[in-house]
């Protein structure tokens, strides 16, 4: 099945500094991934969608400016938490699929615990 | 804008059978999913439903009805391993068909 890998899993940084979070799909091409971010006991939000060759499209009240993103291959995305503050601690999942159709489902990478001290 | 709402916690049995009701409220709806998420891990997806009914796969059946805005996921012979956040989410007819609306989850915790 498709599968979607993330790292890093776990990052603990501190406030000011930048972390890059990767995505990579393993079994398919992916020109489109997504990246969703989740509060402790909240729903997953849309932040952004990832295009491979073209600019990320963002969700209203997102910072495209810190929140960097990249697709430079049809199997990898990467994230950037630009000058990260503690508000940006969460957990970070990216998802893909290799079907563009309605009734395909995303598949999720094992997303990046944030913490930023 | 759309509210998604499925209720926060559930405690089974062992053996037993659960269903997590989830109800929202979407201008233009364009398919419902359940996942099923395990702390600090990836969801992973556990059903889809577009037309009014119910689908069945094995332990696992989700249930829409699009006019009442309402669908549930149904659990039966639950396990330990069935401990985990289901996740219902809704797709919007007007958005990319890689935007979910998330609902905030329903924890369930199966007990001996």
């Amino acid at each position: 099945g498709a599968v979607v890998s993330q790292h890093p899993s776990r990052v603990i940084c501190k406030s000011g500094t930048s972390v890059k979070i990767e995505c990579r799909s393993l079994d398919f091409q992916a020109t489109t991934m997504f990246w969703y971010r989740q509060f402790p006991k909240k729903s997953l939000m849309l932040m952004a969608t990832s295009n491979e060759g073209s600019k990320a499209t963002y969700e209203q009240g997102v910072e495209k400016d810190k929140f960097l993103i990249n697709h430079a291959s049809l199997t990898l995305s990467t994230l950037t938490v630009t000058s990260a503050h503690p508000e940006d601690s969460s957990f970070y999942i990216c998802s893909a699929s290799p079907f563009r159709q309605g009734n395909s489902p995303l598949h999720f990478g094992n997303g990046t615990r944030l913490t930023v001290t | 804008g759309q509210n998604i709402d499925q209720p926060t916690e559930m405690t089974a049995t062992e053996g037993a059978i659960v269903q997590i009701n989830c109800t929202y409220q979407t201008s233009g709806f364009n398919g419902l999913f359940w996942y099923q998420q395990h702390a600090g891990e990836a969801p992973t997806f556990l059903s889809y439903n577009v037309l009014d009914g119910l689908e069945e796969k094995g332990r696992f059946s989700s249930f829409l009805s699009r006019s009442k805005g309402y669908s549930y996921l149904l659990l039966k012979e639950l396990q330990m391993k069935d401990s985990a956040s289901y996740l219902c989410a809704v797709r919007k007819a007007t958005d990319s068909w890689g935007k979910l609306q998330f609902g905030a989850g329903t924890q369930v915790v199966v007990t001996p």
